[in-house]
């Protein structure tokens, strides 16, 4: 039973260039979350995905966008990259229903941007 | 949302009881108490959820008390391997932003 899969493991990218990470969630789970962890910090909520729309939001500009396929697989992606995006990016699989289903993470895409 | 105080950080040794308090005095009616744990480079993973009393699992126990206002990770026997960040989430779907906080830093000495 594969787990959170996110591609591509490490990325580096330039000032002002956008980005596309990647996550397929649980086999079984619906709802796709994303987070953005800085160093020595915890996991900061993006967005929260299902049934391909997004359904939550935290406290992240218009440059964070993201998608979810009809197969639950989702993208994020984050224009106009600036310094302080760089972070590890987890993406994180749950179910919809019952509503404490626990988050499952994938191992996360580390972002540097210089 | 339910704010959740933890320890920054705590030291313990191989082979002892480890019990890490996370304090959530505006949890409301609905919400579940769900523990991470983080290595580094690693994405959390699930250790225990709860709703009230004591829960336990292969890994860990989860105590709450009556009023709920806190609850009690406890890691039986701990080893080296259990050097981690622990979160403490409370909430469910919908009724808050997911906040995981800076954790508690577990190291385990030999």
């Amino acid at each position: 039973d594969a787990g959170v899969t996110q591609s591509p493991t490490h990325l580096i990218k330039t000032r002002g260039q956008q980005v596309t990470l990647r996550c397929s969630p649980k086999s079984g789970h619906d709802t796709v979350s994303w987070y953005q962890q800085a160093l020595g910090q915890g996991p900061q909520f993006i967005f929260q995905y299902y049934e391909e729309e997004e359904r939550q939001r935290g406290n992240f500009p218009d440059r964070f966008s993201g998608h979810q396929f009809p197969n639950y697989s989702s993208e994020l992606n984050v224009n106009a990259l600036l310094l302080g995006d760089s972070a590890l990016y987890l993406c994180a699989s749950s179910l919809w229903r019952p509503l404490n289903s626990p988050l499952h993470f994938g191992n996360g895409t580390r972002l540097t941007v210089t | 949302l339910a704010k959740t105080t933890q320890p920054i950080s705590m030291d313990s040794y191989e082979g002892q009881e480890v019990n890490i308090t996370c304090s959530h005095n505006n949890i409301a009616t609905n919400d579940y108490i769900t523990w991470y744990q983080q290595f580094p480079s690693q994405g959390p993973r699930f250790i225990i959820q709860g709703y009230k009393t004591k829960v336990t699992n292969e890994v860990a126990s989860l105590f709450i008390p009556a009023d709920r206002k806190s609850s009690t990770l406890s890691l039986p026997r701990v080893s080296l391997s259990d050097t981690a960040v622990y979160y403490c989430l409370v909430g469910v779907r919908g009724s808050y932003i997911p906040t995981f906080g800076r954790g508690t830093s577990l190291i385990v000495h030999p």
